[in-house]
């Protein structure tokens, strides 16, 4: 059973609109979120994170939101860019801190067209 | 400051054959970790290991798989034998847990991963 699911394979934005990317999850002990971005033949790169105390979080043109009563959060990318198109996937840590074992959902994949 | 190193990126073996994944972490990084990420899926964790103990391997098919850190820094994932269902990215981590600050969690940088093709 996915504890973090990305429901949406791909999504498709115009160069310079919005990119939301969306991501739920089922387990209530989960206490920190993060945003990992992948290009093909890559590891995953760290984007952004949220700890649970908190709703938003933002990192120059990259804010991720958590609705914590929805166990949903997402992540808006303004404006967006070609170099933005990759993989992204949402994780999961009910670690509280310093644990490492994230719960990775299956990933979005974001093509910004110019 | 380096990256996380794999070896080999790619490899193509047979099903039944044995296979051997090394990975070299970011210098100083007490915890890596190894993934599997099988096509279509995200990653999943397979073991983690602080210095050159193992912290969680409760996922590790441990009738095929293992993994050692004998020294705390490089460490190998093997697969012996090999079955078809085995084809996946496995990716490596490393983090250095004392760069977490209160209520945050270590970030994990991840290797490129090897890419295993079992026939």
């Amino acid at each position: 059973d996915q504890q973090v699911k990305q429901n949406s394979p791909s999504l498709s934005v115009q160069e310079g609109r919005i990119s939301i990317l969306n991501c739920d999850y089922t387990n209530s002990m989960f206490d920190y979120f993060l945003w990992y971005k992948k290009y093909p033949a890559e590891g995953p790169t760290f984007l952004i994170s949220i700890s649970s105390i908190k709703d938003k979080n933002e990192d120059g043109r990259f804010t991720v939101f958590l609705n914590k009563s929805a166990k949903h959060l997402s992540l808006h990318i303004v404006p967006s860019q070609p170099g933005d198109s990759a993989v992204y996937f949402c994780a999961a840590d009910e670690g509280g801190g310093s644990q490492g074992n994230l719960i990775f959902g299956k990933g979005t994949k974001l093509s910004v067209k110019p | 400051e380096a990256g996380v190193a794999q070896s080999p990126r790619y490899k193509i073996i047979e099903k039944r054959q044995s296979v051997a994944f090394w990975c070299n972490p970011i210098s100083g990084h007490a915890t890596l970790y190894w993934y599997q990420q099988i096509l279509g899926q995200g990653p999943k964790l397979l073991i983690q290991f602080q210095n050159n103990g193992v912290v969680d391997d409760s996922q590790l098919p441990k009738d095929r798989f293992s993994a050692e850190r004998l020294k705390g820094v490089d460490s190998t994932l093997k697969i012996q034998p090999a079955k078809l269902e085995d084809s996946a990215v496995y990716l490596c981590a490393s983090s250095d847990p004392s760069g977490a600050t209160l209520g945050s969690t270590d970030t994990q940088y991840f290797g490129p991963g090897t890419r295993l093709t079992v026939l």
